[in-house]
């Protein structure tokens, strides 16, 4: 099975804890990309990485923080700096330089912070 | 500032009614447009895109236009389902730095009612 995968779908933190979301894809997609969605707003950019081993900070990027140490997986860490953590968090891969760069999401995981 | 304005925010349908969903946008330069749909807690799916030089473009019941002069876009749902139901996001490619940067719409809510 082709795809890009998140887990968990669900996930509950107390205040001032740091958590990982996993993202994971077996689609050989050199780019892939971390977004926030919250109600009633567009996908915001928080990290993206073209390739191995480098990284990019988005239009959000402050709380968070990314590592690419292989090709297939680009785990989010929102950590306790982030102030308003709680929200819908989408990975998307594709392929890095691509004109119709169609970029496939994940399910996604909704972290809930307590 | 590039932007994307999506309407209306929300709208409901009966079954088997056809609808059409706007996007204007002010994203310079200009790659390509696209549509995509997300069902409520999934991840966004890519219905059709669009480059500059194209006006049309179809996927079964959705068809998608671009006007590039006045930056609009629009997508026609034709003989609405149930499971048409779902947030429709438009998202404009700008190049940059040999990739292409998105930016997302905050999206129009259909609702089909039986």
């Amino acid at each position: 099975d082709g795809g890009i995968t998140q887990s968990p779908k669900y996930l509950f933190r107390k205040e001032g804890q740091n958590v990982t979301l996993s993202c994971e894809q077996n689609l050989n997609h050199d780019a892939m990309y971390w977004y926030r969605q919250d109600p009633g707003q567009g996908l915001r950019l928080i990290y993206y990485s073209q390739i191995v081993n480098d990284f990019q900070k988005g239009d959000i990027a402050e709380g968070y923080s990314v590592s690419r140490e292989k090709k297939e997986s680009f785990p989010l860490t929102v950590t306790s700096a982030q102030k308003n953590p709680t929200a819908f968090y989408l990975c998307a891969s594709s392929i890095a330089g691509g004109f119709y760069n169609e970029q496939f999401f994940g399910p996604g995981t909704r972290l809930t912070v307590l | 500032k590039n932007q994307v304005e999506q309407s209306p925010q929300s709208l409901i349908i009966l079954e088997g009614k056809n609808c059409t969903l706007q996007c204007n946008y002010t994203v310079s330069p200009f790659s390509n447009l696209r549509w995509y749909k997300q069902d409520t807690g999934r991840g966004p799916v890519s219905l059709t895109i669009m480059t500059f030089s194209e006006n049309t473009k179809s996927n079964g019941r959705y068809t998608a236009t671009l006007d590039a002069d006045t930056k609009q876009s629009s997508l026609h749902i034709t003989a609405s389902q149930l499971s048409d139901s779902a947030s429709y996001i438009c998202v404009v490619s700008m190049p940059s730095g040999g990739s292409y940067i998105p930016t997302f719409g905050r999206g129009t809510s259909l609702i089909v009612h039986p």
